[in-house]
């Protein structure tokens, strides 16, 4: 069983679309957040998401929103994708805010 | 502020050596630290993490760390590294657990037979 599950796994896409990308989490933790990890596999914090409590970096462009139809599950949907945008996005989750995350297996985003 | 250094991008050893991956941090509180492995094309998985108590902290794989406050280190090793033990590392610092996670830049160990 996959504790954190991402998809799709890969996807190309082409500039100005909008495309969104699926997390799922068996583990029954109450927390959820997204990564990026770019070309030179530099991972850093986008969102972090509990039923009460959504935090952005203030650094992601508000393009990027996440949702979360439940707890298990926390989506990010991006809005005219920009080239800069293709990186490696993980998504992880944890029982309260301040033990370990466990992340997914990451979805390669290709904009071309 | 809290950030993370790690230090060698690339790190190559040989088969049956000592694996030591350094990792130096600043937190201007008591840290959370992590080291987190990435075999590829997957995505990260914790080895090993230091909250309080016993400075050194044991992992799976057999890799250990050890929390030294005066020397802002959590320095990660292996007595003798296996070819499966090649993978990117990373160690990661936070002031409160995985909601504030501040990663390196990574580590790649490579393994030579």
């Amino acid at each position: 069983d996959t504790a954190v599950s991402q998809t799709p796994k890969y996807l190309v896409t082409q500039m100005g679309n909008d495309k969104s990308i699926k997390c799922e989490q068996n583990l029954g933790h109450d927390t959820m957040y997204w990564y990026k990890q770019d070309s030179k596999k530099f991972l850093k914090i986008m969102f972090s998401y509990n039923n009460k409590e959504l935090i952005i970096n203030e650094t992601v462009p508000n393009r990027f929103s996440p949702k979360s139809p439940d707890k298990a599950h926390l989506n990010l949907h991006i809005n005219s994708l920009e080239l800069g945008d293709s990186a490696v996005y993980f998504c992880a989750s944890s029982q309260f805010s301040n033990t370990e995350a466990f992340f997914g297996q990451g979805t390669r985003l290709t904009v071309v | 502020a809290q950030s993370v250094t790690q230090l060698g991008s690339h790190v190559s050893v040989s088969e049956g050596a000592l694996v030591l991956l350094r990792c130096n941090y600043s937190s201007s509180v008591p840290p959370y630290l992590f080291w987190y492995v990435q075999y590829p094309n997957q995505g990260l998985q914790l080895l090993l993490k230091y909250t309080t108590g016993a400075t050194l902290v044991k992992g799976i794989n057999g890799f250990e760390a050890e929390f030294k406050k005066s020397e802002t280190s959590f320095h990660l090793t292996k007595p003798s590294a296996h070819m499966s033990d090649a993978a990117e590392y990373f160690c990661a610092v936070s002031r409160t657990g995985a909601n504030n996670l501040f990663f390196g830049t990574g580590t790649r160990l490579t393994v030579i037979p």
